[in-house]
């Protein structure tokens, strides 16, 4: 089981929106919407901000959304503030036996 | 909220023992599927197991079984990952988390602090 593209950096500036890619194939993220998205700032946890592909937990600023077109989840974050500059990772159920895959990961720098 | 309590890093030599533990501080331990997880520079962050303490019923990524175990000791609410021989390949950040328990589940909505484990001749 591969793990799910994402690509490697994305950047914007303060107030800006930007989109976080997440491509599977059609036995993880485009056979069930089951898309979750983590943040994780440097020597913390991963912390969940999206489940089941646009669903945020209780807590999670709602300048985090989640959708998936296809065999590719996004994540987007508008009104980009520095306290967002983490690792994201999107993770998927998949149908095989390995039950849950991950993404690469994604750096995300505010300018 | 639940809140998962890991113990702390471990350095150890190729071929030993190691068993990590995760527990749980504030929750009712037997009413969700917890996990552990591994994170590493080269392969990112794999899910490796997770088990059902209310019956010790255990869930494996084929790439980890028969590398690790997971167990569970419900009446002291906490989880264990434990190697019988350890490799170098199995250096890394090691988290326990718990599986969602609404809608369908499927995502870790609260993580322990992490266990660094080291293995180096």
């Amino acid at each position: 089981q591969s793990a799910l593209t994402q690509p490697a950096s994305v950047s914007g500036s303060p107030g800006q929106s930007i989109t976080i890619s997440c491509t599977g194939t059609s036995s993880d993220v485009g056979g069930y919407n089951y898309v979750s998205w983590y943040q994780q700032h440097p020597g913390k946890a991963p912390k969940l901000m999206i489940y089941d592909v646009n669903n945020r937990p209780s807590g999670v600023s709602n300048r985090f959304s989640g959708s998936k077109s296809g065999t590719t989840a996004s994540l987007t974050i508008s009104g980009l503030q520095a306290e967002d500059e983490a690792d994201y990772y999107c993770s998927s159920y998949t149908s095989s036996s390995t039950l849950y895959v991950f993404g690469t990961g994604t750096k995300v720098t505010v300018l | 909220e639940v809140l998962l309590v890991q113990s702390g890093a471990e350095v150890k030599k190729p071929g030993e023992s190691l068993k990590i533990s995760c527990k749980d501080s504030k929750y009712s331990f037997t009413t969700y599927w917890i996990g552990w997880l591994r994170q590493t520079p080269g392969r990112g962050l794999e899910w490796m197991a997770m088990i059902y303490p209310g019956d010790s019923h255990p869930r494996y990524n084929p790439s980890f079984q028969g590398e690790v175990t997971i167990s569970a000791d419900k009446s002291i609410g906490t989880a264990y990952l434990q190697w019988t021989s350890l490799k170098a390949s199995d250096s890394g950040m090691y988290f326990c988390a718990r599986r969602g328990t609404y809608a369908s589940g499927n995502w870790f909505d609260s993580w322990g602090q992490g266990t660094l484990v080291t293995v180096s001749s």
